[in-house]
């Protein structure tokens, strides 16, 4: 089985752009979560997706958004971009719907603000 | 609010050798589930190992086993006969049970394996 997938993995940015990450899940899962991990302040917890719905959201600005497919895929977007947006954003799928299950995660996309 | 804290942001270990790597956290909720992450330098997130806080058996998988100690909070990760491939950084995360999948992490212990 395919492992989750993001693309693109490396991204260039100016400040004040938006940018649209995406992320396509392990076949069968259904949960998507999004993470963001930088130096300062570790992994932080952005949101997940299940069957198209925002089922959890974390503390950030309304400047990041997210969006889940009926085949599960799912994108997240972040407009007028700050330089402290700089990071590597990964993105975890699991089965079911109680949450019971393993996130497994994929290799991320490393944002640069400039 | 939960918190999971990890005390050592470094630690290094000789080829061979045991390694303990410490996690605390506070919840006030009684049912959860408590995982070690490790990441690797290619930064893909693979699961260590995960633990239930209802079932008072210490989870172990392979070389890896933990010492869950639900009244004091604590959740260490214990690697045994360490192998050079076990470099990397190791999360410490909580997620509440029937909540999704909202995990907190804590900040991340760095390992280094020694030859």
């Amino acid at each position: 089985k395919a492992g989750v997938t993001q693309t693109p993995r490396y991204l260039i940015k100016t400040r004040g752009q938006q940018v649209t990450l995406s992320c396509s899940p392990i076949s069968g899962h259904r949960s998507v979560s999004w993470y963001q991990q930088t130096p300062g302040q570790g992994l932080q917890f952005l949101f997940e997706y299940f069957s198209e719905t925002q089922r959890n959201k974390g503390n950030f600005p309304g400047r990041f958004s997210g969006r889940q497919f009926s085949n599960s895929r799912s994108e997240m977007n972040v407009s007028t971009l700050e330089l402290g947006d700089s990071a590597l954003y990964l993105c975890a799928s699991s089965l079911a719907a109680r949450g019971e299950e393993t996130q497994y995660f994929g290799p991320g996309t490393r944002l640069l603000v400039l | 609010a939960q918190t999971v804290t990890q005390s050592q942001p470094e630690m290094s270990v000789q080829e061979a050798e045991t390694v303990t790597l410490s996690c605390t956290y506070d919840t006030s909720e009684s049912d959860y589930y408590l995982f070690w992450y490790k990441q690797p330098p290619s930064r893909q997130m693979i699961l260590v190992i995960r633990q239930e806080a209802y079932k008072q058996q210490n989870a172990t998988e392979n070389r890896f086993s933990v010492n869950f100690q639900k009244a004091a909070k604590s959740f260490s990760l214990k690697i045994s006969d360490s192998q050079l491939g076990d470099a990397a950084m190791y999360f410490c995360a909580y997620r509440r049970k029937n909540y999704g999948q909202n995990f907190v992490f804590g900040p991340g212990t760095r390992l280094s394996v020694l030859p």
